[in-house]
């Protein structure tokens, strides 16, 4: 079974720190791929990214950062220079395999409040 | 861009009562899935639909119902609503590669429809 964890429920910061979300999976698959979702107060679910298990090169994009790595099963994202607007619910997710409808594991969210 | 649209987005019901949630994706997916928000505990897969007249039990199936008559619908049904049924409910499709096991594909996400049993 598939399991993702995200050990840190809420996390506060005042504008401008960064910020670091942790993220460890379990999987018995091989070949799987992670995800990043946002949760605005609006509710809505916001793709940020998806990574295969393949490719552990870390990624950067604009204030965002992702680090993968196979050998701790973990894909931390952290946000660089905070900003108010990044106040939200964040998840991470872990994708099965096609067989079984591509469906998606996620953890429990880490809520991120960004003070001014 | 439509994307995938949820109705009703607010809702609420009495202990007993039936409903039926809509999901409608314009993307032409293949993948159909429905989950629910719970605080503290993530999205919590319902049922999922790998194509048009199929469906599968997910992680919390227990209470509902789903049908997938047309492919660009996926619908979640409350046959007899309890309050632990209070929730957010997310519809939410992919499309599928065919040539990979592991599609591995970007699931998008309906608006979310809030449903309260009282």
């Amino acid at each position: 079974a598939q399991k993702v964890t995200q050990a840190q429920t809420e996390i506060s910061v005042v504008e401008k720190e960064d910020v670091t979300l942790d993220c460890v999976y379990e999987t018995r698959d091989t070949t799987y791929y992670l995800f990043w979702y946002k949760q605005p107060p609006s509710g809505e679910l916001v793709f940020l990214i998806r990574r295969n298990s393949f490719d552990e090169q870390n990624e950067i994009s604009g204030r965002y950062s992702w680090n993968f790595q196979k050998s701790t099963s973990s894909f931390n994202f952290t946000i660089t220079a905070s900003q108010v607007v990044d106040s939200a619910v964040y998840f991470c997710a872990l994708s099965g395999t096609k067989a079984a409808g591509n469906k998606l594991t996620f953890g429990g969210g880490t809520r991120v409040l960004v003070k001014p | 861009n439509a994307g995938v649209t949820q109705t009703p987005k607010f809702r609420v019901l009495k202990t007993g009562q039936s409903m039926t949630l809509l999901c409608a994706q314009d993307m032409n997916h293949e993948y159909m899935y429905w989950y629910r928000q719970d605080p503290g505990m993530g999205l919590r897969l319902i049922h999922y639909s790998v194509g048009e007249g199929t469906t599968a039990k997910g992680e919390v199936p227990d209470g509902y119902n789903v049908s997938r008559l047309k492919k660009q619908n996926f619908l979640l049904g409350l046959e007899s609503a309890a309050p632990s049924q209070t929730s957010v409910y997310f519809c939410a499709s992919s499309y599928s590669t065919v040539y990979t096991d592991y599609s591995g594909n970007t699931i998008y996400f309906g608006e979310g429809s809030w449903l309260t049993v009282v």
